[in-house]
Order: structure tokens, then C-alpha cells, then sequence
């Protein structure tokens, strides 16, 4: 089965630090998203991205987040000034047009320090 | 009204038993309602999904009952199997374009050898 690829597995960072987080979606998906879930919690939507635009958005996904897809195959979270509460697993998700399934990589286990 | 809600947050079921979870949802507009399977370390990964055209959708061991007069519905797992240990999240979605989806809380199911 394709899959959504995700890099680094697990990123260590100083508090106010930028990261960004990369995602590989499935080639012939378009639509693509970032959700997060903190350690032993719920799955939480951050963002929804289509046609090099975003779609929706979280209450979550403040000034300090961004996304973009900077080719025909990357998908990148930036976190701009990391806070302590910014610690989770991060995870890209894509879908295609007809298809429900949504489609989750391994994740990125961000721990700001 | 974006919410849903999903219990028991946690469950130890004999193996060869049944597993039920349930999750209630209060938007209406919800139209698409699968169930994802967690592994430590791993992404969610989508299980079963049904609409709320029908009452019930079973694909193998695993079944999905729906009510949509009470928006509830629940996750059946016959046969339970030490490989199903996991955490099981419901959510919700509107279908179409880039909707978000919304997960339950999440159940740890544990199935005893």
C-alpha cells in the first residue's frame, strides 16, 4: 500500500526555536493535512491544505504555525518560536479526490526543551 | 458541535471476546464516520468507515453500527485477538473538499492472551 513519509521521526528543540517538519504525501493525493496528538490525547486537526492554498484551519494553528508545499512532492509544518505546549507527534496526512480514506505517516515526535 | 464523544477510555476484553466501543457526535452535518487503529509509534490507520445511508457495515471480524436517530454509533470487534491490542479512534467528518477530520478521545484496548 502507498505511503505518507515523514522526516525527521524525532526532532529535539530549545524553546523558541524554528522547526520544520516534512511530510511526502502519496503521489496522486490532493489534498493534505497536519494533526497532532499529545501524549496519550486525542487526534487534533491542525491544518487542511489544497491546491496551494490552506483550506481550513484550527484554533490551534496559530500566527506561529505555516505550511506550504514548496514542490510537487514535499509538505512542510513550520513552528516559528517553539513553546514548551508545542511538544507532541506531529503527523502529515493526504487523500485523494474520491477517496475518504485519509492516509497517516508514522509521525514526528517533537519535544521542545 | 464539532465534538465527539467516544467511551470507555479504556477496555481489557478475553481473547475470542467481544469488543465494543461507542462514540456519539452532535453535528448533523457529520456524514462519514470511520474507525482508525493506532499502534504505538505508528500513524492511525483507517479500519472501517460507513455513512449514514445504512445501519451497519461489517468487514471481517470488525463491525460498524450506526444510529443515526441517536448519532451514535459503535465499533464491534468479534473474535478478539491479542494482535487487536490497540487504541481505536472514532471520528467524523463532512464529506468533501479538504473537511477536517474530528477524532474521539480514543479507546486502549488490551485483549488478553
Amino acid at each position: 500500500e502507498p505511503e505518507v513519509t515523514q522526516t525527521p521521526s524525532h526532532q529535539v528543540t530549545q524553546m523558541g526555536q524554528e522547526v520544520i517538519l516534512r511530510c511526502v504525501p502519496i503521489s496522486n493525493h490532493l489534498y493534505f493535512y497536519w494533526y497532532r496528538q499529545i501524549l496519550g490525547q486525542k487526534v487534533e486537526f491542525l491544518v487542511s491544505f489544497y491546491n496551494n492554498e490552506i483550506s481550513e484551519k484550527s484554533e490551534i494553528f496559530d500566527d506561529q504555525f505555516s505550511v506550504e508545499r514548496p514542490d510537487g512532492s514535499n509538505f512542510t509544518l513550520k513552528i516559528r518560536s517553539t513553546k514548551l505546549e508545542d511538544s507532541a507527534m506531529y503527523f502529515c496526512a493526504s487523500r485523494d479526490r474520491v477517496n475518504e480514506k485519509l492516509f497517516f505517516g508514522s509521525g514526528t515526535q517533537l519535544s521542545v526543551l | 458541535q464539532q465534538q465527539v464523544k467516544q467511551s470507555p477510555q479504556s477496555l481489557i476484553v478475553q481473547k475470542g471476546g467481544i469488543s465494543i466501543i461507542n462514540c456519539a457526535y452532535e453535528n448533523t452535518a457529520f456524514d462519514y464516520f470511520p474507525w482508525y487503529q493506532q499502534f504505538p509509534g505508528k500513524g492511525p490507520a483507517l479500519l472501517i468507515a460507513i455513512r449514514p445511508d445504512v445501519s451497519e457495515k461489517k468487514e471481517g471480524r470488525f463491525t460498524i453500527s450506526f444510529n443515526k436517530s441517536a448519532k451514535q454509533f459503535s465499533l464491534h470487534i468479534m473474535d478478539s485477538q491479542p494482535g487487536d491490542s490497540a487504541t481505536y479512534f472514532c471520528a467524523a467528518r463532512i464529506s468533501g473538499s479538504a473537511r477536517q477530520l474530528t477524532f474521539g478521545s480514543g479507546t486502549q484496548l488490551t485483549v488478553l492472551p
